[in-house]
C-alpha cells in the first residue's frame, strides 16, 4: 500500500525530554511537510522539505528541528524548549515542485502528550 | 499575512439536504485552493483541489468554487449522508511550493 506513515500514534513526553516523531512515505513525494493541530485551530505548518537535504522553517518552527538525510523520511524532533508541546501533529507529502496541481497527502497523525 | 476564515464553525443537518460550507481569504494572490476532509483523531484527506485559473472543480456529490477576486469559495454537498459527518478544512497557497494555510475547520454532523 502506497502512503504515509507516521509512529507512534500516542507519544509522552516528560519535561527536559526531546521526543522524536517518525514520518515515512512510500509514495515517492520529493516534499514533505509537519504540520502542528491544536482543538478549535488550524493546522499550522512548522517545517517543510523540498528536496533530500533541505529543508526550511515554517510558521511556528521554534522548539522544533527536523532532518531529511532520506527521500523518504523526514522526522520531527519536540525539543524540551519546546514549552507547550501537547498538541496533534501530522505529516504531510507532495510530488514538489511548482505545481498548480501539487496536492498534499496526510499521514494519521501522531497525538502528543506532556507527563 | 494570509488569514483563511470559514464559517459555520459547526453545522447540524438532516439527512438528504444540500448544504453549503463558506471559505474566505483575505490575500486574492493564491495559486491553488483545497478542500480537505478529517475524520476524529484522523488525518486528512484531499476532497478537491481548484487551480487558480480555474473557477469549479468537482468529485461526485461535491463541488467547490472559487471566486479569486472576492476571496472566497464554497463546498456543496448534495444529498447529504451521514457518512458525510466530519470536519471540512479548507487551505489556500500562495506559491507553488504548496506551502498551506488552513482555516479552522467546518464541523459538518448529519443525522439519519
Amino acid at each position: 500500500d502506497g502512503g504515509i506513515t507516521q509512529s507512534p500514534k500516542y507519544l509522552f513526553r516528560k519535561e527536559g525530554q526531546n521526543v522524536t516523531l517518525s514520518c515515512e512515505q512510500n509514495l515517492n513525494h520529493d516534499a514533505m511537510y509537519w504540520y502542528r493541530q491544536d482543538p478549535g485551530q488550524g493546522l499550522r505548518l512548522i517545517y517543510y522539505s523540498q528536496i533530500v537535504n533541505d529543508f526550511q522553517k515554517g510558521d511556528i518552527a521554534e522548539g522544533y528541528s527536523v532532518s531529511r538525510e532520506k527521500k523518504e523520511s523526514f522526522p520531527l524532533t519536540v525539543t524540551s524548549a519546546q514549552k507547550n508541546p501537547t498538541a496533534f501533529y501530522l505529516c504531510a507529502s507532495s510530488i514538489g515542485g511548482a505545481l498548480a496541481k501539487n496536492i498534499q497527502y496526510f499521514g494519521a497523525g501522531t497525538r502528543l502528550s506532556v507527563l | 499575512k494570509q488569514e483563511v476564515t470559514q464559517i459555520p464553525a459547526a453545522l447540524s443537518v438532516p439527512e438528504g439536504e444540500n448544504l453549503v460550507l463558506n471559505c474566505s481569504f483575505t490575500d486574492s494572490a493564491i495559486y491553488n485552493l483545497q478542500w480537505f476532509r478529517q475524520d476524529p483523531g484522523k488525518g486528512l484527506t484531499s476532497l478537491l483541489l481548484i487551480q487558480s485559473s480555474q473557477r469549479e472543480q468537482t468529485s461526485g456529490r461535491l463541488n467547490a468554487s472559487l471566486d479569486k477576486s472576492s476571496g472566497r469559495s464554497t463546498l456543496y454537498i448534495a444529498a447529504s449522508q451521514p457518512g458525510d459527518s466530519a470536519t471540512y478544512l479548507c487551505a489556500v497557497s500562495n506559491t507553488g511550493f504548496q506551502k498551506l494555510v488552513f482555516g479552522t475547520g467546518t464541523r459538518l454532523l448529519v443525522s439519519p
